[in-house]
């Protein structure tokens, strides 16, 4: 069954660091773009970052460029997020998903690991 | 910036009826446009691509409709696992954006 496995949450404090995992399994990982996508408890979603399936382009969101890091190691069928400079604002649970085929459409979701910043 | 906005925010909707979302973009997306479902605890899942394209395993009473900026989503008749909140998001330019959903409650 194609999968997505997320790891890495946690509680950390405004200003902290954290790096997300996203274990995929099941699919050609090296051939999909993939991505971040977060939701504020009791919001929407809210796309994050995207990387291409060879690692060499990455986009942002205005709200995380310069503080979020997205890349991927194809050889481990893993994708990660590097946040750096967390804020109270930054709280959510982040999903990883597989762009579709050629269209940056998500078909495929993860169960979502869940980031609080708070003191 | 494309701002994707939907309405309405809630629709009240009997088991059987029919209903009708709507989605406008702020300016053109073309048919680069997204339909996902989310249940309470759970991940979203993708119902419609490119506008009006069902993804895999999408029963046929999805279906999806509109180009340029004005989009629909309409589930002929609803059945008791179509209650959830159901968000639109488009592709063409960056950022990606969603819109901020519609949820589908029993009437």
């Amino acid at each position: 069954e194609v999968q997505l496995l997320e790891s890495g949450g946690g509680l950390v404090q405004p200003g902290g660091s954290l790096r997300l995992s996203c274990a995929a399994s099941e699919f050609t990982f090296s051939n999909y773009a993939m991505n971040w996508v977060r939701q504020a408890p009791g919001k929407g979603l809210e796309w994050v970052s995207l990387i291409n399936g060879g690692g060499t382009s990455t986009f942002y969101a205005d709200s995380v460029k310069g503080r979020f890091t997205i890349s991927r190691d194809n050889s481990k069928n893993t994708l990660y997020l590097q946040m750096n400079s967390l804020r109270a604002e930054d709280t959510a649970v982040y999903y990883c998903a597989k762009s579709y085929s050629g269209y940056h459409a998500f078909d495929i979701w993860g169960q979502g690991t869940m980031v609080t910043v708070s003191s | 910036e494309i701002v994707m906005t939907q309405s309405p925010a809630t629709l009240s909707v009997s088991p059987g009826e029919r209903a009708t979302l709507s989605c406008r973009a702020s300016q053109s997306v073309s048919s680069k446009l997204a339909w996902y479902q989310q249940k309470v605890g759970q991940a979203p899942r993708l119902l419609i691509y490119g506008a009006s394209t069902r993804a895999t395993g999408i029963p046929a009473r999805f279906s999806g409709s509109g180009s340029g900026t004005e989009f629909t989503l309409t589930i002929s008749s609803l059945q008791s696992e179509d209650f959830a909140v159901y968000y639109c998001q488009h592709y063409n330019n960056w950022p990606l954006t969603f819109g901020g959903g519609t949820k589908v409650e029993i009437k």
